[in-house]
């Protein structure tokens, strides 16, 4: 079974750029999250869809970050403009099933700096 | 507010020796308790987590933690360290009541195992 992919791995864009992350959920995982860790901080929950609907957004930290999950199935987090305090280490995870008691399978993470 | 705290930020240990990693939530109602790893360069992956039931929880690479509700704690221990242990871990809460799937993470605690 292949995990929950991420892309790209790294992005260096400049302040004001554009960035497009991608995810690729566990195959059949209704459930898709994004998450966030800022260098020294702990990560942080930034939304929630379930299947192509979102569940939960409220860590969004502002109308720069859109998301979107196409048909259900990949999801994709746009950043525009980028300001400096968005980089960070972004996640995905998903999960299946009773919401609550399922654990979260996370990608590897993308890397993006904001310079 | 709801709230994870690791009390540690970095743990050196030398290898062989027991260790424990401490893990203190906020919470008045039932929660769901996780702990994640992440070794360098990798996403998070699940150790162990607690739902219900028996309060000590067995998870893999021989890692166990220990639900203690009066205390609202969920240390992680290990009898015995490999090197290969050596990574960050992260205590994560989910609050199943009120609607939210998300996890709430602690800011998570380096494990160094020194030979």
């Amino acid at each position: 079974e292949a995990g929950v992919t991420q892309f790209p791995s790294h992005s260096v864009i400049e302040k004001g750029q554009t960035v497009t992350l991608r995810c690729d959920p566990i195959s059949g995982h209704d459930n898709l999250y994004w998450y966030r860790r800022v260098m020294g901080k702990e990560i942080k929950f930034l939304l929630h869809f379930v299947k192509e609907s979102k569940q939960d957004e409220s860590g969004m930290p502002n109308n720069r970050f859109l998301a979107e999950r196409t048909g259900g199935t990949y999801s994709t987090l746009k950043v525009q403009p980028a300001e400096l305090e968005d980089s960070g280490v972004y996640f995905c995870a998903s999960s299946q099933g009773r919401q609550g008691a399922s654990p979260l399978h996370f990608g590897n993470g993308t890397r993006l700096t904001v310079t | 507010a709801q709230s994870v705290t690791q009390l540690d930020s970095q743990v050196p240990v030398f290898e062989e020796a027991p260790v424990e990693l401490r893990c203190n939530y906020s919470s008045s109602v039932s929660v769901y308790l996780f702990w994640y790893v992440q070794y360098p360069n990798q996403g998070l992956q699940l150790l162990l987590k607690y739902l219900s039931g028996s309060t000590l929880v067995k998870g893999i690479n021989g890692f166990e933690a220990e639900f203690n509700k009066s205390q609202t704690s969920f240390h992680l221990r290990k009898p015995s360290v490999h090197i290969s242990d050596t990574a960050e871990y992260f205590c994560a809460v989910r609050f199943p009541q009120g609607g939210s799937e998300k996890l709430v993470f602690g800011k998570g605690t380096k494990l160094t195992v020194n030979p």
